[in-house]
């Protein structure tokens, strides 16, 4: 089945700094990958669609300076968090969409800012 | 993105017994209609999906039915186990997968021994 990597698993880091998060899939090329995130108890909140070699789409009220988007390749798209407050602290998923309809979601990166 | 409405929030359901899981939805463009489970800590996993042009798809003991003219699907698991114990997502989404999913809220669902 597709497999959905991501790295960190976790971080912690002192607020103000910048946070980068990996999202690969692993054995299929990803023509749309998506960033999600999740507050405890909470559901899923889809924060930006990224293709493959073009800028990334936000959803509103999410801020595109703030959450830096990259798909550089067909396999791997990253999420910058720059300047990183505690408000930021989250359950970081991505998902990546192969030719077919589905989404195959990564395990997600666990996010502490101090 | 338009809103799922999914019910109940928690779920207890004794072992053996049916687990029914309901969602509504407002998007009519929605073609696409995904179940997730998520552990803890965990990326949510898809368990089941369903096309608006079907009424109903069974996988094992996981199905979905669904009624386009009220806007309303649901998931049904049989035979609830131990291990099913997760939290439950309904989604949609539209565009051919172009889009990202618009999940519910969730349902914790406990089995209980």
């Amino acid at each position: 089945g597709a497999v959905v990597s991501q790295h960190p698993s976790w971080v912690i880091c002192k607020s103000g700094t910048s946070v980068k998060i990996e999202c690969r899939s692993l054995d299929f090329q990803a023509t749309t990958m998506f960033w999600y995130r999740q507050f405890p108890k909470q559901s899923l909140m889809l924060m930006a669609t990224s293709n493959e070699g073009s800028k990334a789409t936000y959803e509103q009220g999410v801020e595109k300076d703030k959450f830096l988007i990259n798909h550089a390749s067909l396999t791997l798209s990253t999420l910058t968090v720059t300047s990183a407050h505690p408000e930021d602290s989250s359950f970081y998923i991505c998902s990546a969409r192969d030719r077919t309809v589905e989404q195959f979601f990564g395990p997600g990166t666990r996010l502490t800012v101090l | 993105q338009q809103q799922v409405k999914q019910s109940p929030q928690s779920l207890i359901v004794q072992k053996g017994g049916i687990s029914i899981i309901n969602c509504a939805y407002e998007n009519t463009a929605f073609d696409y209609f995904p179940w997730y489970q998520q552990f803890p800590g965990k990326g949510p996993a898809l368990l089941i999906a369903i096309r608006p042009d079907v009424s109903e798809k069974k996988e094992g003991r996981f199905t979905i039915s669904f009624n386009k003219s009220a806007k309303q699907f649901s998931l049904h698991i049989m035979d609830s186990q131990p291990g099913d114990s997760a939290t439950y997502f309904c989604a949609g989404y539209s565009g051919g997968g172009a889009d990202g999913l618009t999940f519910g809220k969730g349902t914790h669902l406990i089995i209980q021994p």
